[in-house]
């Protein structure tokens, strides 16, 4: 079983929809970060999070860090949007970063 | 804004030749890494710099090499390119002691092919 798991794998929404994408660790951990890929390559940084709640524009994200769980939410939702999003744990016990294998979200106009 | 910036955005390179994959941030992070990103098999560390002329191994080091002389540029070496090294290469950086309780800043990557 993978350290960090991802759900959904793969999401189409329409314009405008509210989207969630779903993190779930095992291990414990200090920070766990939210990344952003679109088609070409260049990561960036959406968030970095180790309890509660951060908003930036139309993304919110939270952590349960009791759950070991983490979300992704995406307000109204917008073709630009389109992107894999992969979530991160930095793991205090072993000082290493653990990828998820991203979720693929596809905004429809 | 921090600045990572990768030297080529596509490269092709022949099986045996020596390869320079160079990255540049503009802010002053003590921490840099070197990533490959493959279908299936997301983001694996090749290895990371906490300092110049500091290194550690990552997941995946062998055959490759690297090399911090300035505390801005990380340089990863593939000393003999082989086929199986055609991937997507990602530079990152980070600030502090806690290289991972901070954000990561990417480059935009290369798109290495060995023939």
């Amino acid at each position: 079983k993978n350290e960090v798991e991802q759900s959904p794998q793969n999401l189409t929404a329409q314009e405008g929809e509210f989207i969630t994408i779903n993190c779930s660790y095992s291990v414990g951990i200090s920070a766990l970060h939210w990344l952003q890929q679109h088609p070409g390559g260049g990561i960036v940084s959406l968030f970095m999070l180790s309890s509660g709640k951060k908003k930036h524009g139309r993304l919110i994200a939270t952590i349960n860090i009791q759950e070991k769980h983490s979300s992704l939410h995406i307000t109204a939702s917008h073709p630009r949007d389109s992107a894999v999003y992969i979530c991160a744990v930095a793991s205090y016990n072993t000082d290493k970063l653990i990828f998820g294998t991203g979720t693929r979200l596809q905004v429809f106009p | 804004d921090v600045k990572v910036t990768q030297s080529s955005r596509y490269l092709v390179k022949r099986t045996g030749e020596k390869v320079f994959l160079e990255c540049v941030q503009d802010m002053d992070h003590e921490n840099m890494f070197w990533y490959r990103q493959d279908p299936g098999l997301g983001l694996r560390l090749i290895y990371f710099s906490y300092d110049v002329k500091m290194k550690e191994k990552g997941d995946i080091p062998e055959g490759y090499s690297v090399s911090r002389e300035k505390k801005e540029r990380f340089s990863l070496i593939l000393e003999s390119a082989s086929t199986n090294q055609t991937s997507m290469y990602l530079c990152a950086s980070s600030l502090g002691r806690d290289r991972y309780n901070s954000p990561l800043h990417f480059g935009n990557g290369t798109r290495l092919t060995v023939t």
